[in-house]
């Protein structure tokens, strides 16, 4: 059992380049999370999303973009890449809302350079 | 503004001690409170979920407990083990979709 996945583990960027980051979980998870983790700064939430097809945005939506087309995954993207989105990237997944006490499991993060 | 807080950063006690992690938040309207573990190069793992109507929950080694009146809760390691050693991260949930953490415990067991 994989859990959450996060592809790629690492990446360095040129500032305007872009790319996607890919979470697949594999427990049937409704709800799925993007966070930056900034040295200082605790997770922050980016994008949500509660189900296929839903996304929504968080406390730090600007820059980034995603999409939940599939239930096992959800994608975030950066269009323009800047310096300041450098950070430690986590996705995570739960079965039900945040409130119903039930966990979110966490992948093993992307460490993004932006230069 | 930060709504929650975490004393201290950074935390190194010999092996076998008894220890607090303390993390404190402003708004006491909060459904829940986790504490999280996290290991360098890993995401977090969940350790203790502590219900809003609850005061403390227990996880063998690991006691955490709830005080929203005056918006601490502390999590309590007994006889730790150089193994205990990661960040600690508590978060309080506020809604449906809303997990808001501190900055974390840096805590080092030396053996």
């Amino acid at each position: 059992n994989a859990g959450v996945t996060q592809t790629p583990k690492f990446r360095v960027l040129k500032t305007g380049q872009s790319m996607t980051l890919l979470c697949a979980q594999d427990m049937n998870h409704e709800y799925m999370y993007w966070y930056r983790q900034d040295p200082g700064m605790g997770l922050r939430l980016i994008h949500y999303s509660v189900g296929e097809g839903t996304t929504a945005k968080g406390e730090v939506p600007d820059g980034y973009n995603v999409s939940r087309l599939k239930k096992q995954n959800f994608l975030l993207g950066l269009e323009s890449a800047a310096p300041s989105q450098t950070s430690v990237y986590f996705c995570a997944s739960s079965y039900l809302p945040l409130y119903s006490n039930q966990p979110q499991h966490f992948g093993d993060g992307t460490r993004l350079s932006i230069l | 503004k930060q709504e929650v807080t975490q004393i201290p950063a950074a935390l190194s006690v010999p092996e076998g001690e008894n220890l607090v992690l303390n993390c404190s938040f402003t708004d006491s309207a909060i459904y829940n409170l986790q504490w999280f573990r996290q290991d360098p190069g890993k995401g977090l793992t969940s350790l203790l979920l502590i219900q809003s109507s609850q005061r403390e929950q227990t996880s063998g080694r690991l006691n955490a407990s709830l005080d929203k009146s005056s918006g601490r809760s502390t999590l309590y390691i007994a006889a730790s083990q150089p193994g205990d050693s990661a960040t600690y991260l508590c978060a309080k949930i506020q809604g449906a979709q809303k997990l808001v953490f501190g900055q974390g415990t840096r805590l080092t067991i030396n053996p």
